[in-house]
């Protein structure tokens, strides 16, 4: 079993709709990372957080650390958004397997 | 304010060669990690480095992979002998204070594709 689990794994969506993208973990931690990987390969740090929630643009990262589970929400979903969307937990550094998200013009 | 560099961007060897990956951190940041994206896979973590030291390397294979980071420079991971599984986009990540657990924020650099022929 992995350390991290996130659902869905791939998600189609059309521009515009609201989209949510869960990671469950059963590690103990104090912060959860969420990451977003662009089709180049490059990796960019979304949110860090350890409780409650965050909101950067149209993202919106929650944490729930006793039932740990974190969601990532993007409202009003646009094409560059395209991108796989990965959590990490824990000291030994434990990553989901990633989201790979297409939104659809 | 630079972001995380690596060198090169891409790397190819020979199986049997040696690679040398190169990081530089921010500025300010004294923490160094490394990571592995085999192909159709999910980032590993390697190892964990703080200046002149290693702190976590329970991701790191036993054998022929190194980590270094010394007091100046860039935090070099070394793999010596190169096979084809060794094929893989290597990350390097930066943080001005210790592991993803102590609420420091990580920066990614833009990774290194080796390529084993």
């Amino acid at each position: 079993k992995n350390e991290v689990e996130q659902s869905p794994q791939n998600l189609t969506a059309q521009e515009g709709e609201f989209i949510t993208i869960n990671c469950s973990y059963s590690v103990g931690i104090s912060a959860l990372h969420w990451l977003q990987q662009h089709p180049g390969g490059g990796i960019v740090s979304l949110f860090m957080l350890s409780s409650g929630k965050k909101k950067h643009g149209r993202l919106i990262a929650t944490i729930n650390i006793q039932e740990k589970h974190s969601s990532l929400h993007i409202t009003a979903s646009h094409p560059r958004d395209s991108a796989v969307y990965i959590c990490a937990v824990g000291n030994q550094f434990y990553f989901g397997t990633g989201t790979s998200l297409t939104v659809i013009p | 304010n630079a972001g995380v560099m690596q060198n090169p961007r891409h790397l190819v060897r020979r199986r049997g060669q040696e690679a040398r990956l190169r990081c530089s951190p921010m500025k300010g940041h004294s923490h160094v990690y490394w990571y592995r994206q085999l192909p159709e896979e999910g980032l590993k973590f390697m190892v964990y480095l703080q200046k002149e030291n290693i702190i976590d390397e329970s991701g790191m294979p036993k054998e022929r992979f190194s980590a270094e980071f010394p007091k100046e420079g860039p935090s070099i991971l070394r793999i010596q002998q190169v096979v084809r599984g060794d094929s893989a986009a290597y990350f390097c990540a930066s943080s001005r204070a210790g592991g993803i657990d102590y609420n420091n924020e990580q920066f990614f650099g833009p990774g290194t594709r080796l390529t084993v022929l």
